[in-house]
């Protein structure tokens, strides 16, 4: 297809485990963007990357936190250790430059 | 105080209604304003995109920004139950693609009643 993937769909994990989540964004897009959504709450800035330049990783909310792209295509999320409070929907989004961003489906995380 | 502020709703109202949908903002930089609608279980899709102050029509939907106030408003015209989806509010200081200064609003949950 031609939209953004995100996998899996859906994830549910017991605390303490790790996780990956993946997103294929649209071919040649430079800039991929990682968000966190919570019930109620907007579009929580987590992890930026652009090209070939070092990411801006000011918005991940803890060292459990991390994400990599390789061959400035696709990109992991992984999440460490778990815990009850990173359950949300996460969204990647990416976007050519000086122009909009279009989003996945979105990974809906659930850890118990 | 959050950068952008928005009413979560639920809205509720009957098909053929207009919708205003409101944010408030308190970043004097933002000058990119943009509109997401963001179906159940799918990813925000861009609705409407303006640059600075004044209005912009797209069909039944009409987008206003007000930079003095720092106030953004989504008009939905003749409102039908297809339009029934979570709203959110974007600003920017640059447009996206460059940076990450883009800000979401809670987003508002519309249903339209037929």
């Amino acid at each position: 297809g031609a939209g953004v993937s995100q996998s899996p769909s859906n994830k549910v994990t017991e605390k303490g485990k790790d996780v990956e989540l993946r997103c294929d964004p649209i071919s040649g897009h430079t800039a991929l963007y990682w968000y966190r959504q919570s019930l109620g709450q907007g579009l929580e800035f987590l992890i930026y990357f652009q090209g070939n330049s070092a990411p801006d990783k000011s918005g991940l909310p803890s060292d459990r936190f991390s994400a990599e792209r390789t061959g400035g295509s696709v990109s992991t999320l992984t999440i460490q250790r778990t815990q009850q409070e990173d359950s949300a929907v996460y969204l990647c989004a990416s976007s050519p430059r000086d122009t909009e961003a279009f989003f996945g489906q979105g990974t809906r995380l659930t850890v118990v | 105080q959050k950068e952008v502020e928005q009413d979560p709703g639920p809205l509720s109202v009957p098909e053929g209604a207009i919708v205003s949908l409101n944010c408030t903002y308190s970043n004097s930089a933002f000058q990119y304003f943009m509109w997401y609608r963001q179906y159940s279980r799918k990813g925000p899709e861009l609705l409407m995109y303006t640059y600075s102050s004044g209005n912009k029509e797209d069909g039944r939907f009409t987008a206003q920004v007000d930079k003095s106030s720092k106030y953004i408003s989504l008009f939905i015209r003749d409102s039908q139950p297809s339009d029934s989806a979570t709203y959110l509010c974007a600003m920017s200081g640059i447009r996206w693609g460059n940076n990450n200064d883009m800000r979401f609003g809670a987003g508002t949950r519309l249903t339209v009643k037929p």
